[in-house]
């Protein structure tokens, strides 16, 4: 099985500040990586998926970079409504979609 | 628009079943697969498995091999869970998730939080 590490697994930052999470496999996934955003209490929310490509609705501060096994999700801007915990997902080992441990960001 | 709307919450003993309905509306529900992923309290997502609603073809994690039947009716556009011989570590928030044929999730039900015990 695919497995996914996720650094940092707690981030503290402040509103405005640029943040970068880091997600890597355990072999190669290709492009097949998606980020995904939940709040306290609520489902997953899809962000970005094929590593790099943004949903409709989700703000352009929101970014994803990266293929084979290393990607990055970018929040350039860290807004109030940003404060929640993230999640990757590989979405190469069909059917098998394994979810990465996930990253908190907190507030400062 | 597409709406996943799931069963309520349920509390059960250990060594009971649970089944998880999931209802689909806004789109062909025999369009796409559904996934079922859980989240234990304060913990990750987990994978559970897959089911074509189509053709009722299912896939799941080793995990819940044996323990786990996902169905579906077509003729109400609605996808199931049962898990079975529920133990305390099987408490968690279920989710139901439709797949785009990309694979990614791109809307999940509200969730229903199974709670195990005696």
């Amino acid at each position: 099985d695919i497995q996914l590490t996720q650094s940092p697994s707690f981030l503290s930052a402040s509103v405005g500040d640029r943040v970068t999470i880091t997600c890597r496999a355990s072999q190669g996934i290709s492009s097949y990586l998606a980020w995904y955003q939940q709040k306290p209490g609520k489902a997953p929310k899809l962000l970005i998926y094929a590593a790099s490509t943004l949903q409709s609705g989700v703000p352009s501060r929101f970014s994803g970079s990266g293929s084979g096994t290393e990607f990055t999700l970018t929040i350039s801007s860290l807004q109030p409504e940003d404060f929640a915990t993230y999640y990757c997902q590989q979405l190469n080992s069909y059917p098998l979609f394994t979810f990465g441990p996930g990253t908190k960001v907190d507030i400062k | 628009q597409v709406q996943l709307v799931q069963s309520g919450a349920e509390v059960k003993k250990p060594g009971a079943s649970v089944k998880v309905s999931c209802k689909a509306s806004g789109y062909t529900f025999t369009g796409y697969y559904m996934h079922w992923v859980r989240q234990a309290p304060g913990q990750g997502l987990e994978w559970m498995g897959r089911i074509n609603p189509n053709s009722g073809g299912t896939n799941y994690a080793q995990k819940f091999q044996g323990r786990v039947t996902m169905t579906r009716d077509t003729s109400i556009s609605t996808a199931y869970m049962e898990l079975s011989r529920l133990r305390s570590d099987d408490t968690a928030v279920y989710y139901c998730a439709r797949v785009t044929p990309g694979r990614w999730y791109d809307y999940w039900g509200q969730g229903t939080l199974v709670t195990v015990s005696s």
